[in-house]
């Protein structure tokens, strides 16, 4: 069984430019989380998707943008990057059976810098 | 609203030594509590889990304990071993609406030593 997959690992970006990451969730899992850890900090939540929608969002801007695929595998799309954008972001993927609908399996996450 | 607090680190430890890492939470709603660990250079891996009162959660020598009236789940490991050096967080989720997030603790470095 594979688990969750990001890419790519570590990115650097300057001020204004945009920047696509990408997952790909556990097999059997229809549920993709995305969360921002910065330096020293607990992951901040930003959204969710379940079968290709947004059914969620934490307390980030329009320019953090998300896609599911109907493979489940998963975008976090971030334009005009600001400093304060460098992070560390991580990928997490649920099951579909209810009973463990809450746990979260996470990736190994994408280190973003922005110069 | 929903919320989570964790000792502050660093916790510096001998080998072999006990291990308490306190959590306390705030949450509407009955929530399911977590540990999750994170080892340098890496991302979350679940320790443990306990998703109602009393529930007890387990694994590789760690335990905790969801305790509803004084709303902790502290981490606790009997001996540690240096490979235990990482970055703990205790971590709730409420189920709204459809979204089933995470809300995290700060995290808690700890730091084993032979």
């Amino acid at each position: 069984e594979t688990g969750v997959t990001q890419s790519p690992t570590h990115l650097i970006k300057t001020r204004g430019q945009q920047v696509t990451l990408r997952c790909s969730s556990q097999s059997g899992h229809n549920t993709v989380s995305w969360y921002q850890q910065a330096l020293g900090q607990g992951p901040q939540f930003i959204f969710q998707y379940y079968r290709e929608e947004e059914n969620g969002r934490g307390n980030f801007p329009p320019r953090f943008s998300g896609l599911q695929f109907p493979n489940y595998s998963s975008e976090l799309n971030v334009n005009a990057l600001e400093l304060d954008d460098s992070a560390l972001y991580l990928c997490a993927s649920s099951p579909t059976q209810t009973g463990t609908a809450n746990i979260q399996y996470f990736g190994a996450g994408t280190r973003l810098s922005v110069l | 609203g929903n919320s989570v607090t964790q000792m502050e680190g660093p916790v510096t430890l001998s080998e072999e030594a006990f291990l308490t890492i306190n959590c306390t939470y705030t949450a509407t709603g009955y929530p399911s509590l977590f540990w999750y660990v994170q080892y340098p250079g890496e991302g979350l891996q679940l320790l443990l889990k306990a998703t109602k009162a009393d529930d007890k959660g387990s694994n590789k020598g760690f335990e905790a304990t969801y305790r509803k009236e004084t709303t902790s789940f502290h981490l606790e490991k009997g001996s540690v071993q240096v490979s235990d050096s990482a970055v703990y967080f205790c971590a709730l989720s409420v189920y709204g609406g459809a979204t089933n997030k995470l809300i995290f603790g700060t995290g808690t470095l700890l730091a084993v030593q032979p």
